[in-house]
């Protein structure tokens, strides 16, 4: 069983469109951490989000933390080709170990 | 770059020998760990340490072990290699920059096909 359940499984839009993935969990983490993973690479950290309502953003992409530190999202505005990749979050507990939804895959047609 | 490199990066073998796979880092961190990926499952923990000769199970450590006699360098092994374990494997460091939350970051990956 997954302890963070990533929805939607799949997405695929036009260039310039926006997209939103969501992380959900019935735990509370220490902090929430986003990876981006292209094939046959390993996966590489975008942000960690540490405050209950956080809000960070990184050019056109925008990470939210929910207030009870159980859920986060993260926004891609005006997506182009080179956001496409596989998105992973992932849960940091107390004891320093992650947890990781299955992941969004994420497809920007030109 | 967090330093971290895996050998081998791509490795066939048969069912039932037993194999290594490696993990060196060149930051002296003193958190490793070892996930596996497998499609609709993200990556999940199979072992962990927290310093030299300290290790400790994770998630899906059934059929695997670790050693960690150096800083620098922490080994996985399949004991007797079973198909279920064909996979990518992935090591990770943890880093605390700026004392907020700790952070993982990943090696490239070592592709194992057990036939």
């Amino acid at each position: 069983t997954q302890l963070l359940e990533q929805s939607p499984q799949f997405l695929s839009i036009q260039e310039g469109e926006n997209l939103t993935v969501y992380c959900n969990s019935s735990s509370v983490f220490s902090s929430l951490q986003w990876y981006r993973q292209e094939p046959g690479e390993g996966p590489v950290l975008l942000v960690t989000v540490v405050t209950g309502g956080e809000v960070k953003k990184l050019k056109r992409l925008t990470f939210q933390f929910g207030d009870a530190r159980k859920d986060s999202s993260l926004h891609i505005t005006a997506a182009q080709p080179g956001d496409t990749g596989l998105y992973l979050c992932a849960g940091l507990d107390r004891w320093n170990k992650l947890s990781f939804g299955a992941g969004t895959t994420v497809t920007v047609r030109a | 770059d967090a330093g971290i490199t895996q050998s081998p990066r791509h490795k066939v073998t048969e069912t039932g020998t037993p194999v290594t796979l490696r993990c060196h880092q060149t930051e002296n961190h003193r958190y490793m760990y070892w996930y596996r990926q497998d499609p609709g499952h993200g990556l999940r923990l199979i072992h962990y340490s927290y310093g030299v000769k300290d290790t400790d199970k994770g998630e899906v450590s059934d059929g695997y072990s670790v050693s960690r006699s150096k800083t620098e360098d922490f080994l996985l092994t399949l004991e007797s290699a079973t198909s279920s374990q064909t996979s990518v494997y992935f090591c990770a460091i943890s880093v605390l920059p700026g004392r907020v939350s700790y952070e993982q970051y990943f090696g490239p990956g070592t592709r194992l096909t057990v036939t």
